[in-house]
């Protein structure tokens, strides 16, 4: 069965810092995977995805992501952090099937403090 | 273009009672999803529709949940009776094309579910 993990729960960061945030799956064919980001009291938005091709893909806000097939991997970055990006982020895998059904991780909180 | 729109955003009800929550997706948009976000989790597909068929119910407590989109449009979930561990956030979602994969999904606000 797919799964998503998620390294870390809780991340704490200084405007200007450095982010990355983990994400594996497991599921050994195509997949198409996706970051999702929660602003306090603002429902889930999609942050970035990969479908195909160039492995590190951009998303809006700076955030870029790069898949790496061998490791099952779908890391976040973001070179300096600013405390609007303090939210919950979700990386969430879609396997190849018919339903297109999302699989989620359980979610960082990041707090960025100013 | 409008998102996808849910109501309640908010429901407190005490164990045993039913609730319904309801969803308009992005319009035209073929395929409509029900997850549930427990806190401290993420969301967990409950049911999906494609049209107004079901495609995947797997995950959906038969016993007590049941969810409808009779003319493939709008959607509600319902809950009867409810359980103190339903307490979760109901997230709807739509997507433009039916299922596979290339298929982004959008999300509404949610309802946020209470159980006493």
């Amino acid at each position: 069965a797919q799964s998503v993990s998620q390294h870390n729960h809780h991340v704490i960061l200084s405007e200007a810092a450095s982010l990355e945030l983990g994400c594996n799956y497991s599921y050994g064919g195509t997949v198409n995977l996706f970051w999702y980001v929660q602003y306090p009291g603002q429902h889930l938005q999609l942050l970035l995805k990969y479908f195909s091709g160039d492995p590190l893909v951009k998303g809006i806000k700076g955030f870029e992501a790069e898949f790496i097939k061998s490791k099952f991997s779908f890391n976040l970055r973001k070179p300096s952090v600013q405390w609007s990006d303090t939210a919950e982020y979700f990386c969430a895998v879609h396997g190849s099937s018919n339903t297109g059904k999302l699989i989620f991780g359980q979610g960082t909180t990041l707090q960025v403090k100013p | 273009e409008a998102g996808v729109a849910q109501s309640p955003r908010y429901k407190i009800i005490e164990k045993r009672q039913s609730v319904a929550f309801w969803c308009n997706p992005i319009s035209g948009h073929a395929t409509l999803y029900w997850y549930q976000q427990i806190l401290g989790q993420g969301p967990k597909l409950l049911i999906q529709f494609q049209n107004n068929g079901v495609v995947d119910d797997s995950q959906l407590p038969k016993d007590r949940f049941s969810a409808e989109r009779l003319k493939g449009v709008d959607s509600t979930l319902k809950i009867q009776p409810a359980k103190l561990e339903d307490s979760a956030v109901y997230l709807c979602a739509s997507s433009p094309r039916a299922g596979g994969l290339y298929n982004e999904q959008f999300f509404g606000p949610g309802t946020r579910l209470t159980v006493l």
